[in-house]
């Protein structure tokens, strides 16, 4: 069964650094990883989407990694704004029972003005 | 934003009655989800479909059902809400192949007392 940790359940950094979040999960058989990052009362908004073969994927300040032999994958957020307090998710497609993503339970982080 | 609408957004009901909940989408994506986000528990899959009249279950169907009448329309039916069944539910979309992402929902916040 696909477990998926992330660990801390909550930072906070002052405006302006750069940040990792970290995520891991068991079973490396993956079809691929989604981060998605939500705001309270909110729905989930997709970030990136990174396929099993992959290394990385970027979109503006938001680099996320994939390291699917040792089962983690980081998001690295640059210049922190504000605006990037959230929480973030991420989720992995396994191989099997495809249909369903197995999310882990979130980093809330807080960019500290 | 992916043009997906949940409805209601808040309900709040008593123990024994139906509740239904309805997904709208308007991107002609194939497949649809319904998950339940829960303290300490991630986002869990309840149902999911592939197609019009096409469902399968998640990880955590017991007490639900659905239905999709036609290709924008996914309901989630809870037959007699129980109290573990307060939750918030999304609802997500997907186009199709395990390679794409799943886009989510804002969200229907349901409270059984």
């Amino acid at each position: 069964k696909q477990e998926v940790t992330q660990i801390p359940a909550a930072l906070s950094v002052p405006e302006g650094e750069n940040l990792v979040l970290n995520c891991s999960f068991t079973d490396s058989a993956i079809y691929n990883l989604q981060w998605f990052r939500q705001d309270p009362g909110k729905g989930l908004t997709s970030l990136l989407l990174i396929q099993s073969s992959q290394r990385e994927q970027t979109s503006g300040r938001l680099n996320a990694s994939l390291d699917k032999s040792s089962g983690r994958s980081t998001l690295y957020i640059a210049a922190s704004q504000p605006g990037d307090s959230a929480t973030y998710l991420c989720a992995v497609r396994s191989n099997f029972g495809n249909e369903k993503l197995t999310f882990g339970t979130g980093t809330r982080l807080t960019i500290i003005p | 934003d992916a043009g997906i609408t949940q409805s209601p957004r808040h309900k709040v009901t008593e123990t024994g009655t139906p509740v239904t909940l309805r997904c709208h989408q308007t991107e002609n994506h194939r497949y649809m989800y319904w998950y339940r986000q829960d303290p300490g528990h991630g986002l869990r899959l309840i149902h999911y479909s592939y197609g019009v009249k096409d469902t399968d279950k998640g990880e955590v169907s017991d007490g639900y059902s659905v239905s999709r009448s036609k290709t924008e329309d996914f309901l989630l039916t809870l037959e007699s809400a129980t109290s573990s069944q307060t939750s918030v539910y999304f609802c997500a979309i997907s186009s199709g192949t395990v390679h794409q992402p799943q886009h989510f929902g804002d969200g229907t916040r349901l409270s059984i007392l």
